[in-house]
């Protein structure tokens, strides 16, 4: 069955500090992934995709079928990075599985 | 457009009980999907739906069901209400046809079960 793993509920970084957010999987198939991201009081939205191999707002997600990982990373964290992270897998039936989600308290 | 948007944005019911939930799509969406986030949880997908009827299902039992409705909005009802079912629901709509990546989320509704 597919899973998301996301190891950390907190990481606690300070400003321009190097960020790293966790994410295994666990999926027989061929892997989509993304990672949502929840400001406060904000509704979930998508950050970035897998397939795209882009850049947002300085973070940076390489897919590692080796590793059946998805870490999200960035070089250099700002305090409006603070927020709820979450990991998802597309499984192919156009559903999403999530993490459990890690929060990103950037502090000043 | 406003996106996505859910109704109501708080509910308290008692145990037994049936509740109804509502969700119009961003404009020009047609598929809607619907998750389950309980407290410090991620969400889960309860079932999906397009052209009026249910696509994929979770593993969700049988006291979760849905609707949508021509205007592509759409219901979901939950019969027999236990205290587990306390979450936030979310829902996401798309245009089928897309992958996920075009998937946007509602605000959510609070539904507490006492």
């Amino acid at each position: 069955a597919q899973r998301v793993t996301q190891p950390e509920k907190l990481l606690s970084v300070f400003k321009g500090a190097p960020v790293e957010l966790k994410c295994n999987y666990s999926y027989s198939g061929s892997p989509e992934l993304f990672w949502y991201v929840q400001y406060s009081r904000q509704r979930l939205q998508l950050l970035l995709r897998h397939i795209s191999r882009e850049s947002i707002k300085g973070f940076t997600a390489d897919l590692n079928k080796g590793e059946t990982s998805f870490h999200l990373k960035k070089p250099f964290a700002q305090e409006e990075d603070s927020a709820m992270y979450y990991c998802a897998l597309n499984t192919g039936r156009r559903a999403l599985t999530f993490g459990s989600g890690t929060r990103l308290q950037v502090q000043p | 457009d406003a996106g996505v948007t859910q109704s109501p944005t708080h509910l308290i019911k008692t145990r037994g009980q049936q509740v109804t939930l509502r969700c119009s799509p961003k404009s020009g969406h047609d598929t809607v999907s619907w998750y389950q986030q309980a407290l410090g949880q991620g969400p889960q997908f309860i079932f999906q739906y397009y052209e009026e009827e249910e696509r994929q299902r979770g593993n969700f039992p049988d006291r979760f069901s849905g609707h949508q409705f021509p205007n592509y909005s759409s219901e979901l009802n939950v019969n027999a209400l236990l205290l587990g079912d306390s979450a936030l629901y979310l829902c996401a709509s798309r245009v089928r046809g897309l992958d996920t990546v075009g998937q946007y989320f509602g605000p959510g509704t609070r539904l507490l079960v006492l």
